[in-house]
């Protein structure tokens, strides 16, 4: 089943420890991106890689990092998390840099 | 930058009736695509209709169909014979050239819609 899988759906974290959420895609796409869900916002642009080591910041960057190593990972990593980036986050990935999206899960992240 | 508004933050509609969502944007360019994703509790993205700038002609999806007036800026969803089904946030987005921005999408906040029985 073609499908973009988000790893941990749910976390519970304090402020500062290192996580990573984890976007795999089976589809072989090329593009790839991280959006962040918050009330009254909306979804908002993280990251983006349109392929392999390619990546780009999106609308609001700060305090994430990303990486692309093989085409089908995309991972998220907060270095250092704060409260305000606690959100639901989704991982999306398209054939080429246009054409449908395919949305993960999400994954709600809360910071305390 | 390209903005995208949903000014309704709620609405409600009842059974089997039909409901308009509202969606204005702002772009100063002449190619772009418009999508209207569907969000229910299970908080997954499902695209319900997506609408070419440069078609005329408004997009119609069974249930689903938008008044896309270029022009003024707006992109409404309409749906028809509501069902409980049909209950979720629906987010309006705008995407814009792909060479510039690659598949960047940007969303409204968001209308929440709940269907009555």
């Amino acid at each position: 089943e073609a499908q973009v899988t988000q790893n941990p759906r749910y976390l519970i974290t304090v402020t500062g420890k290192k996580l990573t959420v984890t976007c795999s895609q089976n589809m072989n796409h090329e593009y790839m991106s991280w959006y962040r869900q918050d009330p009254g916002l909306g979804l908002r642009q993280i990251y983006y890689s349109m392929n392999v080591e390619v990546t780009d910041k999106g609308d609001v960057p700060e305090g994430y990092k990303v990486s692309r190593k093989e085409k089908r990972n995309f991972p998220l990593i907060l270095e250092s998390p704060s409260p305000n980036q606690t959100s639901l986050y989704f991982c999306a990935s398209s054939l080429r840099t246009f054409g449908e999206l395919f949305f993960g899960e999400g994954s709600r992240l809360t910071v305390l | 930058a390209q903005t995208v508004t949903q000014s309704q933050p709620e609405m409600s509609v009842q059974e089997a009736e039909t409901v308009t969502l509202s969606c204005t944007y702002d772009t100063s360019e002449s190619d772009y695509y418009l999508f209207w994703y569907k969000q229910p509790p299970s908080r997954q993205m499902i695209l319900v209709i997506r609408q070419e700038a440069y078609k005329q002609q408004n997009a119609t999806e069974n249930r689903f169909s938008v008044n896309f007036q270029k022009a003024a800026k707006s992109f409404s969803l309409k749906i028809s014979d509501s069902q409980l089904g049909d209950a979720a946030m629906y987010f309006c987005a705008y995407r814009s050239s792909p060479m510039e921005y690659g598949n960047k999408l940007v969303f409204g906040a968001g209308t929440i819609l709940r269907v009555k029985s």
